[in-house]
């Protein structure tokens, strides 16, 4: 069974571009969290999606950022117009239910860097 | 809202050391506390997990006692291995966004042989 697969693993782009990041979730999961990882600092939640529908963004900036987990394909973070600032790891994870006793299985991550 | 500390690294030990490393949280309701280890340039993995009060996980040697009267979830291992050099996440859940982690900062450790 595969894990959380996460593309590209390392990813450069310019400032003013696009760069979209991709999240398969292990077979079987319908929830699908993505979390940011600044440098020398911990993990910070973004967004928690279940398919085809935004249930929790309150940790997504306002602007410049999307999520989507359509109903075929994987869930994609879009951030438009990036900024050095957005140079970050980015996880995303995925559980097979709801709830706090849910175990989250994460991917090995997106290393964005905007130069 | 809810809140996780750790204790600050990097900690540094010899092969063999007795280790610990500090965990407090804060939060609403009855969380689930679990400890993450990520190893250089990867993702995540779940060493263990408690989801109630005085539950005790452990794995790989590693144990963590989920304690509700001090609000702690300290993670320790007798006799650390060079393997075990890593960087260390406690989390918890409290079920209010599925199963939404809030992390500590997370603590360095480096085994040395």
């Amino acid at each position: 069974n595969a894990g959380v697969m996460q593309n590209p693993r390392h990813l450069v782009r310019r400032r003013g571009q696009e760069a979209r990041l991709r999240c398969s979730p292990m077979k079987g999961h319908s929830h699908v969290y993505w979390y940011r990882q600044l440098p020398e600092e911990g993990l910070k939640f973004m967004v928690y999606l279940q398919k085809e529908n935004i249930i929790d963004e309150s940790g997504m900036p306002k602007e410049r950022f999307s999520a989507e987990f359509p109903k075929e394909g994987p869930s994609i973070l879009r951030i438009q117009q990036v900024v050095r600032g957005d140079s970050a790891a980015y996880f995303c994870a995925s559980s097979p239910d709801q709830g706090a006793q849910e175990t989250q299985y994460f991917g090995p991550g997106t290393r964005l860097l905007v130069l | 809202g809810d809140s996780v500390t750790q204790m600050e690294g990097p900690v540094t030990l010899s092969e063999e050391a007795f280790l610990t490393i500090n965990c407090t949280y804060t939060a609403t309701g009855y969380p689930s506390l679990f400890w993450y280890v990520q190893y250089p340039g990867e993702g995540l993995q779940l060493l263990l997990k408690a989801t109630k009060a005085d539950d005790k996980g452990s794995n790989k040697g590693f144990e963590a006692t989920y304690r509700k009267e001090t609000t702690s979830f300290h993670l320790e291992k007798g006799s650390v291995q060079v393997s075990d050099s890593a960087v260390y996440f406690c989390a918890l859940s409290d079920g209010t966004s599925g199963s939404r982690l809030t992390f500590g900062e997370g603590t360095q450790l480096t085994v040395n042989p």
